[in-house]
């Protein structure tokens, strides 16, 4: 059971270029989320997904774009990298949120120059 | 929408000392709280969460929380800290009305140094 899977850990991207961060969870999880976390400013959420097929906007959306065609994954992508999507990028997941709260992804470092 | 107010950015603390984080939201409705843990560079871990029943809950690792519904805050306690308590703690919330299912709020977080 290797729970929430984030790949891949490290990124440099020129401006411009487009990238997709995967996030692939074993856990049989309906819900699925992305957040962003820049220092001093807590994390933020991107999208979030609450099953196959279904996706929303959460507060920093812009630039982002995802979708869900499986349960396991969820990947984001940014579609014209800017410098300001410089960030540590966390994926999260949960089969029953009420009860669990969500697992969290080990993160991925995103450096765009 | 909600929103998360972590009272304190940065604080410094001997071990044995005892510990109190601030956290107060502000939602219309009822939410669920928690509380994240994150050690340097290692991702967020689960401390405590809470959805109903008993305000005062307990977590890993010797941590407590208190949800007073009068004042929206949900502070973090722990009465004697240790040197590996180092790290990043986050205060989070989501609308129980939506069955937790879109996502978390969090605050900014609060940086919590312990020196021996």
């Amino acid at each position: 059971n290797a729970g929430v899977t984030q790949t891949p850990k490290f990124q440099v991207l020129k401006t411009g270029q487009s990238m997709t961060l995967q996030c692939a969870q074993d856990m049989n999880h309906e819900y699925m989320s992305w957040y962003r976390q820049d220092p001093g400013m807590g994390l933020r959420l991107i999208h979030y997904s609450v099953g196959a097929g279904i996706t929303d906007q959460g507060e920093v959306p812009n630039g982002y774009n995802v979708s869900r065609s499986t349960t396991e994954d969820f990947p984001l992508r940014l579609l014209s990298a800017a410098p300001s999507q410089t960030s540590v990028y966390f994926c999260a997941s949960s089969g029953r949120p009420q009860v669990y709260g969500y697992t969290f992804g080990s993160g991925t470092r995103l450096t765009v120059v | 929408a909600q929103s998360v107010s972590q009272h304190n950015h940065h604080v410094i603390l001997s071990e044995a000392a005892s510990l109190e984080l601030g956290c107060n939201y502000s939602y219309g409705g009822t939410v669920n709280l928690f509380w994240y843990v994150q050690y340097p560079g290692q991702h967020l871990q689960l401390l405590l969460k809470y959805f109903s029943g008993d305000p005062l809950v307990k977590g890993i690792k010797g941590f407590e929380a208190e949800f007073i519904k009068s004042k929206f805050s949900f502070n973090l306690r722990k009465p004697s800290v240790q040197w590996s308590d180092t790290a990043e703690y986050f205060c989070a919330v989501n609308p129980y009305s939506g069955g937790g299912a879109d996502g978390l709020t969090f605050g900014k977080g609060t940086h919590l140094i312990i020196q021996p």
